[in-house]
């Protein structure tokens, strides 16, 4: 059964920094990783979609890398603004199951 | 790009009665959709899976009499959550994948959710 835990649940950093959010998946049999965006009561806004023979993509502040390997993927948002302040959540799909299992979330919060 | 419209964004229901909530992929046809269900400061776990013109396939300790799903037409899918209780209210939400373009191509769009509360 595909887990998927990020690290850390929260965070909060000045406006301006650079900083990586990070997830990890257990069954590295996947078919893509999904990166997304929820503002609180909202639903969620799809940031970066990476196909499993990809490494990275990227979308203007916003670089997401995959280690299929090692289970592995960063969201690396630059020059952080506070109107990046959301939840953000990993999802992955894995092969012959249309599924998204998804991450427990980092709560992000750029101190303006 | 592909947009899904969820409707209502939030409902207040009187327990025992029934909600039904919509579901709409607006410029794309959606042969499958995605219940969620998320609690508060907690991620979403999948409810069912809704392929239109079949049976839903609901997970592990869902109670399909319950949650009713009806995906009746390439374009909407519908939740019922039957004889509510306060212990369903919840945030749901929906999403659909766009085939469009070509297999390669698998990303999911959201609703933007409905917020259920029984009293």
């Amino acid at each position: 059964k595909q887990e998927v835990t990020q690290i850390p649940a929260a965070l909060s950093v000045p406006e301006g920094e650079n900083l990586v959010l990070n997830c990890s998946f257990t069954d590295s049999a996947i078919y893509n990783l999904q990166w997304f965006r929820q503002d609180p009561g909202k639903g969620l806004t799809s940031l970066l979609l990476i196909q499993s023979s990809q490494r990275e993509q990227t979308s203007g502040r916003l670089n997401a890398s995959l280690d299929k390997s090692s289970g592995r993927s960063t969201l690396y948002i630059a020059a952080s603004q506070p109107g990046d302040s959301a939840t953000y959540l990993c999802a992955v799909s894995n092969f012959g199951n249309e599924k998204l299992t998804f991450g427990t979330g980092t709560r992000l919060t750029i101190i303006p | 790009g592909a947009v899904v419209s969820q409707h209502p964004s939030w409902v207040i229901c009187k327990s025992g009665t029934s909600v039904k909530i919509e579901c709409r992929s607006l410029d794309f046809q959606a042969t499958t959709m995605f219940w969620y269900r998320q609690f508060p400061k907690q991620s979403l776990m999948l409810m069912a899976t809704s392929n239109e013109g079949s049976k839903a396939t609901y997970e592990q300790g869902v109670e399909k009499d319950k949650f009713l799903i009806n995906h009746a037409s390439l374009t909407l899918s519908t939740l019922t959550v039957t004889s509510a209780h306060p212990e369903d209210s919840s945030f749901y939400i929906c999403s659909a994948r766009d085939r469009r373009q070509g297999v390669l191509f698998f990303g999911y769009t959201f609703g933007s959710g409905t917020r259920l509360t029984v009293v």
